[in-house]
């Protein structure tokens, strides 16, 4: 079966740090994958996604992703983060086999301060 | 704005008691999905609609059903809600140009379930 494991549950980092989000999934055929943010208060909105192409692809915001195929993983990124960064953030993947079955991960919250 | 709307954003039922979630969307997508998702775990989908074709998860439990009358509502029932059930119930929509699975989902803010 499917899977997507989100390794950090809660981040803490301080203003202008650097953020790496992991992201492992478990399927070993073609997949579409998708960062969603969740800001505090309000509901779950795409950040980036990725289904061919480029590896390396860019989302709102200044944040980023590397889909590394051989890893099984799409680690987001942003190399400064800013207290509005807050949030929580969840990986998706749906199986690119004709389906419209999405496999979230179980997220992770992320903390700026200020 | 056109927008995904869930209602109401916080239900409280009883034990056994049917109960009936809705959600509309201005986006005219094909696709609406309900998710559950209990606390500190990861959004898990139930079942979706593509127009008016039904695909029910093969783990979601009969007690969960679901209407779309038209393209803009879908609803959920729980038949005889158990205190298990009480999640967030996630109302998603998409609309596929890239075909399956290339679509962004947009999400309404979620109905919070309470069984008492």
């Amino acid at each position: 079966a499917q899977s997507v494991s989100q390794h950090n549950h809660h981040v803490i980092l301080s203003e202008a740090a650097s953020l790496e989000l992991g992201c492992n999934y478990s399927y070993g055929g073609t997949v579409n994958l998708f960062w969603y943010v969740q800001y505090p208060g309000q509901h779950l909105q795409l950040l980036l996604k990725y289904f061919s192409g480029d590896p390396l692809v860019k989302g709102i915001k200044g944040f980023e992703a590397e889909f590394i195929k051989s890893k099984f993983s799409f680690n987001l990124r942003k190399p400064s983060v800013q207290w509005s960064d807050t949030a929580e953030y969840f990986c998706a993947v749906n199986a690119a086999s004709g389906t419209y079955k999405y496999i979230f991960g179980t997220g992770t919250r992320l903390k700026v301060l200020a | 704005d056109a927008m995904v709307i869930q209602n109401p954003r916080y239900q409280v039922t009883q034990f056994g008691k049917p109960v009936t979630l809705s959600c509309s969307q201005t986006l005219n997508h094909n696709v609406m999905y309900w998710y559950q998702q209990k606390s500190s775990q990861a959004p898990k989908l139930l079942f979706h609609y593509y127009d008016k074709d039904f695909n029910n998860e093969a783990d979601t439990p009969d007690n969960f059903q679901s209407r779309r009358p038209n393209t803009s509502f879908c609803f959920l029932d729980i038949r005889s809600p158990g205190l298990g059930d009480a999640a967030m119930y996630l109302c998603a929509t998409s609309t596929p140009p890239g075909g399956y699975g290339t679509d962004t989902q947009y999400f309404g803010p979620g109905t919070r379930l309470t069984v008492l």
